[in-house]
């Protein structure tokens, strides 16, 4: 198995434009995370999905963000419009239960 | 507070033992784990524990509770240049929720 595979690794985005990252999980795994790591806050749960269903969006900073899994090798975490603040490493991360198992390599995001 | 505290760095020889220390938050919190994110990777989930247990034993790998002062440590025992990472330890506080410490970078000096 390829692991959880994510996409772009970085991306540069100017102020105000809109980010899309992508995440496909590992085969078979029913819950799948979307996580933010900063220096400042560390690891922080935005979002997870149970059966492609969103569980807890609770962590999502505000309604700039939005997270969607169209199907079960699927999900997107979209900004816009992005801002600097939200720079950061972006992870998804999939598991059999509750618990992230498995993390993807991130996105690193830089907003200027 | 909600913070899980641990050191941020810490350097051994190789062939000796690392120890990882972290300290947690919830005395109630069920399970408590071990994450290890090598250069360039994201984190896997490397080991756990349940409230229950004090020790834990894993090949070179062992993980120690101590509830009443809330006090988890992660030995690496043999460490090798392969273990060279940043270790979180993690505390399920309930209600799918999950927090991680900052994480210790683990060296490995020759």
């Amino acid at each position: 198995d390829a692991g959880v595979i994510q996409s772009p690794r970085h991306e540069v985005t100017e102020m105000g434009q809109e980010v899309t990252l992508r995440c496909k999980p590992i085969s078979g795994h029913d819950y799948l995370f979307w996580y933010r790591q900063t220096m400042m806050r560390g690891l922080e749960l935005l979002i997870y999905f149970n059966n492609n269903v969103p569980i807890d969006d609770s962590g999502m900073p505000e309604d700039r963000f939005s997270a969607k899994m169209p199907n079960a090798s699927f999900s997107t975490l979209k900004i816009q419009p992005s801002e600097p603040r939200d720079s950061a490493v972006y992870f998804c991360a999939s598991s059999r239960d509750t618990v992230p198992q498995y993390f993807g390599p991130g996105t690193r995001l830089l907003v200027l | 507070g909600e913070d899980v505290e641990q050191s941020l760095f810490l350097s051994v020889r190789e062939g000796d033992s690392s120890v990882i220390n972290c300290t947690y938050t919830d005395s109630s919190s069920t399970y408590l784990y071990w994450y290890k994110q090598e250069p360039g990777a994201g984190l896997q989930l490397l080991t756990y524990i349940f409230s229950n247990m004090d020790m834990k034993q894993d090949q070179r790998l062992t993980v120690l509770l101590n509830k009443k002062d809330k006090h988890l440590s992660l030995r690496i025992a043999d460490t090798q240049t392969g273990d060279s990472a940043i270790y979180f330890c993690a505390e399920y506080q309930g209600a799918q929720k999950l927090v991680f410490g900052q994480g210790t970078r683990l060296t490995i000096n020759p």
